[in-house]
């Protein structure tokens, strides 16, 4: 139950194309849910969350969709750039504390 | 302003020998997290100190520990290194114990051979 399922693994999308990640979740007892974006060598840094009383969150070109009901949430990256290649983590956290429980990553390959 | 940062940014180790790594949060920031991330997969958490206690604790062996200071830095330390160990140790921070965004830093590469 506390598995974050995310797919596809590896995803490739021409320059200014649509790029988009699904994850899943089980825990209903999650109340947030962020997206992070890794390059190689550094750390995870955070682009984008949402919490479960709103359906749509939307910041630049980054926009996550929620659906409760199927406990299931998206990243879309609009117009992708190749600067937005990079590793892509969804994650979900509730209860007591900040511990975050992550996907297994989406390798993102934007070509020129 | 300053990120989260954490030092040493590589090191290698022996197996058997232990390893402290370092973490200071972003001013401000009273709760700090520990994360284990093996190559090619999600970080795995390990510890969440906030107000200079262990709030959370993952399912890491007792061979890893942590603590954090008055000054909200933090220490994770880990004994009897075995080659599994070698990973990416991340260190994040963030305002509250719950409820609030966790900022990370580039981490420590640990080597273990």
């Amino acid at each position: 139950q506390q598995q974050v399922k995310q797919s596809p693994q590896s995803l490739i999308v021409q320059k200014g194309g649509i790029s988009i990640i699904n994850c899943a979740y089980e825990n209903t007892a999650f109340d947030y849910f962020p997206w992070y974006q890794q390059f190689p060598g550094k750390g995870p840094a955070l682009l984008i969350a949402i919490r479960p009383d709103v359906s749509e969150k939307k910041e630049g070109r980054f926009t996550i969709s929620f659906n409760k009901s199927a406990k299931q949430f998206s990243l879309h990256i609009m117009d992708s750039q190749p600067g937005d290649s990079a590793t892509y983590f969804c994650a979900a956290s509730g209860g007591a504390t900040n511990k975050l429980i992550f996907g297994t990553g989406t390798l993102l390959a934007v070509q020129p | 302003d300053a990120g989260v940062t954490q030092s040493p940014t590589h090191l290698i180790k022996t197996r058997g020998q232990h390893v402290t790594l370092r973490c200071s949060p972003i001013s401000g920031h009273k709760s700090v997290s520990w994360y284990q991330q093996v190559l090619g997969q999600g970080p795995q958490f390990i510890f969440q100190y906030y107000e200079k206690e262990e709030r959370g604790r993952g399912n890491f062996p007792d061979r890893f520990s942590a603590r954090q200071f008055p000054n909200y830095s933090s220490e994770l330390n880990v004994n009897a290194l075995l080659l599994g160990d070698s990973a990416l140790y991340l260190c994040a921070s963030s305002p509250d114990r719950r409820g609030s965004p966790l900022h990370f830093g580039n981490g420590t590469r640990l080597t273990v051979t």
